[in-house]
């Protein structure tokens, strides 16, 4: 059974799109959603998190998006450039922000094209 | 200098032998994880840690034992390999901080 749902598998835009990746979850009590960036050959690295009490965080082009009553939420990367190229996860965990214990989809593969 | 660090970077084994992966951080966070990484599964938990002395068992723990001998190290073992084990082992110390992943091969 798999808590968190990661869509599309795969994603190609064009440099300078928006592109708009979706995650959404079954467990209620996630709290807690972080997003990951993996290039290849390295280890995920944290890019935007958000906690369920908001429905939009922003930091520079990244931008998530949250509905709690949906279940879903979505990462948007505007202005998308070459180098956003790279796996992206979405993760969520319950209970406080100290617990790190992640369920994490199965990620989408970002190519962006110049 | 990374924060996490996992040795080895790669490894191969045999099937039925013993492997010991390690992992080191410097930021003195109390929550150690391991995690494998395999093609459309994401990450998935095995084993973490809430300090030095403490383990506890993750989604996936079957085949494997974890040792945490002080803040700092924590170590993934696998007493028995099998080739279902073959993955990227990718360690993490609270607040989501990875290492740089440890690729097992298991013949």
């Amino acid at each position: 059974q798999q808590q968190v749902r990661q869509s599309p598998q795969s994603l190609t835009v064009w440099e300078g799109e928006t592109a708009i990746l979706n995650c959404s979850y079954e467990n209620s009590a996630f709290d807690y959603f972080p997003w990951y960036q993996q290039f290849p050959g390295e280890g995920p690295a944290l890019l935007i998190s958000i906690l369920s009490v908001s429905d939009k965080k922003e930091d520079g082009r990244f931008t998530i998006f949250f509905n709690k009553r949906e279940k879903k939420l979505s990462l948007h990367i505007a202005d998308s450039q070459p180098g956003d190229s790279a796996t992206y996860f979405c993760a969520a965990s319950a209970g406080n922000t100290g617990n790190y214990k992640y369920v994490f989809g199965a990620g989408t593969r970002l190519k962006v094209i110049a | 200098e990374a924060a996490v660090t996992q040795s080895p970077r790669n490894k191969v084994a045999v099937t039925g032998g013993k492997v010991t992966l390690s992992c080191n951080q410097t930021n003195n966070h109390n929550n150690m994880y391991w995690y494998r990484q395999d093609t459309g599964h994401g990450l998935r938990l095995i084993h973490y840690s809430y300090g030095a002395g403490s383990t506890e068992k993750g989604d996936i723990p079957d085949g494997y034992k974890a040792s945490r001998p002080s803040q700092e190290n924590f170590s993934l073992i696998l007493e028995l390999a099998t080739p279902s084990q073959t993955s990227v082992y990718f360690c993490a110390s609270a607040q989501g901080d990875f290492g740089p992943g440890t690729r097992l091969t298991v013949l």
